[in-house]
């Protein structure tokens, strides 16, 4: 089945640090999304991309959808205490319509 | 008002008991979804309503039963589960599905039920 390889895995970073993580995978997909979970919340979504190139931002985030459309990435600038959390990655394709979430990057800031 | 809304929002269970876990969203979507999660893991799709039918079960166990009462309602009963299930389950919402050639398929989280058998 289709799956996607996110990295990193975790990330320790001071306050006031950039951010970047990313998403690849190995088939195409139509619409990328990006979302955070922070303890014991649902994921909530934070940018949703649908064409392949896209540069989109939300505040302080920022998300790219790859000019392949097997990659996006997610960057954070400026990062803060708040920031804290799991962010997955999901796409999805034509192919029934499911998303299909990473593995997740888990995000700890020390202020 | 863009909120799913979850209860409980904590259960245990032992494994005989039955009980049912309770979804409600006032978007007006038509799609509604039962997700499984493990502590830091992605979350795992286990059923889909589109339409208040059932349209995916992700060859699901049948000790888990969902129902759709009405296009606001998801509910999810739980009878004879093990420990192995014990998760964080997400239900989420969207305007529409693919399947049925919808515009916008975002799925929006409610903020899941910790759940613990025992």
């Amino acid at each position: 089945g289709q799956q996607l390889n996110q990295s990193p895995q975790s990330m320790f970073i001071q306050e006031g640090e950039d951010v970047s993580m990313n998403c690849t995978s190995s088939s195409i997909f139509n619409t990328w999304l990006w979302y955070k979970q922070e303890p014991g919340e649902g994921p909530v979504l934070l940018i949703a991309l649908y064409k392949a190139g896209e540069l989109t931002s939300n505040g302080r985030l920022t998300a790219q959808f790859g000019i392949t459309r097997k990659d996006s990435f997610l960057n954070i600038s400026a990062s803060i205490p708040s920031d804290v959390g799991i962010y997955f990655c999901a796409g999805r394709s034509n192919q029934g319509g499911k998303l299909i979430f990473g593995q997740g990057t888990e995000l700890s800031v020390k202020p | 008002d863009t909120e799913v809304t979850q209860t409980p929002k904590h259960l245990v269970m032992g494994m005989t008991n039955k009980k049912s876990l309770k979804c409600e969203q006032h978007m007006g979507h038509r799609a509604m979804y039962w997700y499984k999660q493990k502590a830091k893991k992605p979350p795992e799709l286990m059923f889909v309503y589109s339409y208040e039918k059932l349209s995916i079960n992700e060859s699901v166990p049948s000790r888990f039963s969902p129902e759709c009462p009405n296009s606001s309602l998801l509910n999810l009963h739980l009878h004879a589960l093990q420990p192995e299930d014990s998760a964080l389950y997400l239900c989420a919402s969207s305007q529409d599905t693919p399947l049925t050639g919808g515009p916008t398929y975002e799925q929006y989280f409610g903020p899941g039920t910790r759940l613990t058998v025992t």
